[in-house]
């Protein structure tokens, strides 16, 4: 079993739509990162958290440390969200080293 | 001008051949990564660095091998490749154990 899960690993959605895209892990850490992939291959930074909320335009990223869980929401969906969204999560015993998701892959219809 | 290149972008190549992927960063960042993505696997760590002379092998560091030729400048080999080492490779940086700058990918494909 992977040490982090994400689900679901593809979603479809009409723009405007509220998306919520899951992630579990098994292990202590110190910190969850979400991550967003362009269809062109490029990976920039969303959030990095470890406890509670964090919001930023329409994504808003959430943790609950004692279920080891998190959600990214993005609200009023827009087709230019289509991207996939890859959760990491930097463990507590390996602190130096962040342990990726396999990613969900969104894409945002018109 | 992106703070973290990476060189060549894609590349084709032939078992038993050797590569060096290289990655320059204008960040200033100490610490500096390479990954690899294969698809329905998430990214898993090679080799990463803390400083010019700090190396460390990562999850799946066989076959590979790194420099760090300066600050700025990270290079990973492929010492003979073989066809399972074919991907979607990306460097990053960071200043501390927070968030990690990506660059662009190299997409490299062993024949």
């Amino acid at each position: 079993k992977n040490e982090v899960e994400q689900s679901p690993q593809n979603l479809t959605a009409q723009e405007g739509e509220f998306i919520t895209i899951n992630c579990s892990y098994s292990v202590g850490i110190s910190a969850l990162h979400w991550l967003q992939q362009h269809p062109g291959g490029g990976i920039v930074s969303l959030f990095m958290l470890s406890s509670g909320k964090k919001k930023h335009g329409r994504l808003i990223a959430t943790i609950n440390i004692q279920e080891k869980h998190s959600s990214l929401h993005i609200t009023a969906s827009h087709p230019r969200d289509s991207a996939v969204y890859i959760c990491a999560v930097r463990s507590r015993e390996g602190a130096q080293k962040l342990v990726f998701g396999q990613g969900t892959r969104l894409t945002i219809n018109p | 001008d992106a703070d973290v290149t990476q060189t060549p972008r894609n590349r084709i190549t032939k078992t038993g051949k050797r590569i060096m992927l290289e990655c320059s960063q204008t960040k200033g960042h100490d610490r500096m990564y390479w990954y690899r993505q294969d698809p329905g696997l998430g990214l898993r760590l090679i080799y990463y660095s803390f400083d010019v002379k700090d190396i460390n092998k990562g999850e799946i560091s066989d076959g590979y091998s790194v420099s760090r030729q300066a600050q700025a400048k990270f290079s990973l080999s492929l010492e003979s490749a073989i066809p399972n080492q074919t991907a979607l490779y990306f460097c990053a940086t960071s200043r501390t154990e927070e968030t990690q700058y990506f660059g662009p990918g190299t997409r490299l494909l062993v024949l």
